[in-house]
């Protein structure tokens, strides 16, 4: 198996431009997260899909940030306009729920916002 | 408010030692309690999961507690290598919920 694939791996961008980070979960994961992690924050969560519908956006920091899963295969997280302090390793996460207990991360995509 | 609280500095032991690391929650009823050990650049990956209604679990080097009285658990490893060498995160789900919640982590570095 492929693994949770998160692209870009690495991402440098200029206050204001759009952000869109993609993630392609497990083959037969039903529930993509969404995290992000600082080193002051920690790992945070911003939202999680389960068969492709959201169901907890509260980790969304602002309305800047928006993410989407139009199929089971693929999932985005979009930033826009970037700031700053949007700087952080975005994590994608999937499980099936039904094997509820362990979570699969992605490598992650490394945002740096001058 | 709802807090998970794993120790910020970090852990050094010497090879061959055990190393105990500790995960404390407020306000939660947590289902389950997971562990995850997280390298420099890569994603976290899974270790153990605990429910609510366990005491102990085992996983060849590495034992997990779970004390929901306390609202604590410890995660142990035995004989520590220099390979075990790395960030170890607490992660707590609640009830009705797949919502994973994760402790900022504790640093562990094992030296020979």
């Amino acid at each position: 198996d492929a693994g949770v694939i998160q692209s870009p791996r690495h991402e440098v961008t200029e206050m204001g431009q759009e952000v869109t980070l993609r993630c392609k979960p497990i083959s037969g994961h039903n529930s993509l997260f969404w995290y992000r992690q600082t080193m002051m924050r920690g790992l945070e969560l911003l939202i999680y899909f389960n068969n492709n519908v959201p169901i907890d956006d509260s980790g969304m920091p602002e309305d800047r940030f928006s993410a989407k899963m139009p199929n089971a295969s693929f999932s985005t997280l979009k930033i826009q306009p970037s700031e700053p302090r949007d700087s952080a390793v975005y994590f994608c996460a999937s499980w099936k729920t039904e094997n509820t207990g362990e979570l699969f991360f992605g490598e992650g995509s490394r945002l740096t916002v001058l | 408010s709802q807090k998970i609280e794993q120790n910020s500095e970090a852990l050094n032991i010497q090879e061959g030692k055990t190393a105990t690391l500790t995960c404390n929650y407020t306000n939660y009823s947590p289902a389950y309690l997971q562990w995850y050990r997280q390298d420099p650049g890569r994603g976290p990956v899974f270790l153990l999961l605990i429910r609510e209604n366990e005491k102990e679990k085992r996983k060849e080097r590495l034992k997990v507690t779970f004390d929901t009285t306390l609202k604590q658990s410890l995660f142990h490893i035995t004989a520590s290598q220099p390979a075990d060498s790395a960030t170890y995160l607490c992660a707590l789900s609640q009830y009705n919920t797949d919502k994973l919640i994760f402790g900022t982590g504790t640093r562990l570095q094992v030296f020979p």
